[in-house]
């Protein structure tokens, strides 16, 4: 059964960088898949921010690009989202998924999220 | 940027059916996905590629789509129920999700 769980190092200042780590349990992220970051936020609602192959082949949400960098780490299975330059509009709670299948699919599972708040 | 619009909330008694609509200009040309997110909890499928039903996701789930609306229909409406379900489709640019709507189990 394949789990995720997102990890960080909590609340973060405006104009920093917020890093947080997805790490997969019960499937290696080496045999396939695209896993991406959503948060969501009273604001914006679900905001999808990107997604990542095994091989390192990212795409973002052009909204945020240019702030956003997804890379992964198959030896830790674990793979990782930077936010640059963060602002009170990037408070929101973060979560990793594993997209199934092709381009015009859907996320499962997901993590159970982490609550990231922007503030000085 | 695509938008995706569903109604704030639905209010059904129970052993009801709720239906949710999830319109986008595009829709009819898309797969549609349905998530449920329960209290405290992350989003998880229960429809996808429009009308399927995943492992595990009761038959009073259904999904149902015709040119610019997708709709969620949830039978026998229980208790359980009571949760947030957003759409979600791949534009051809980005993934979008639609803005949620509340179902009230009366």
């Amino acid at each position: 059964q394949v789990q995720l769980q997102e990890s960080g190092p909590g609340p973060v200042k405006p104009s920093e960088t917020l890093t947080l780590t997805c790490s997969v349990s019960g499937y290696s992220i080496s045999s396939g898949y695209y896993w991406g970051w959503i948060r969501q936020s009273p604001r914006l609602g679900l905001e999808w921010i990107g997604t990542i192959f095994h091989n390192g082949n990212t795409y973002y949400n052009p909204s945020l690009k240019g702030r956003v960098f997804i890379s992964v780490d198959t030896s830790k299975n674990q793979f990782s989202l930077n936010l640059t330059s963060v602002t009170a509009a990037d408070t929101a709670v973060y979560y990793c998924a594993r997209r199934a299948g092709g381009s015009g699919s859907y996320f499962a599972p997901w993590g159970r999220g982490t609550l990231v708040t922007v503030s000085s | 940027s695509y938008v995706l619009t569903q109604p704030p909330s639905v209010s059904v008694a129970p052993g009801q059916t709720a239906r949710i609509t999830c319109g986008g200009s595009s829709i009819g040309s898309e797969s549609v996905h349905w998530y449920q997110q329960r209290p405290g909890q992350a989003p998880a499928v229960v429809i996808i590629f429009d009308s399927d039903r995943p492992s595990g996701i009761p038959e009073r789930f259904s999904g149902s789509k015709s040119e610019n609306t997708a709709t969620l229909t949830i039978s026998r409406v229980d208790a359980g129920d009571e949760a947030d379900y957003f759409c979600q489709v791949w534009d051809g640019n980005l993934y979008v999700f639609g803005s949620g709507t509340k179902v009230n189990v009366l």
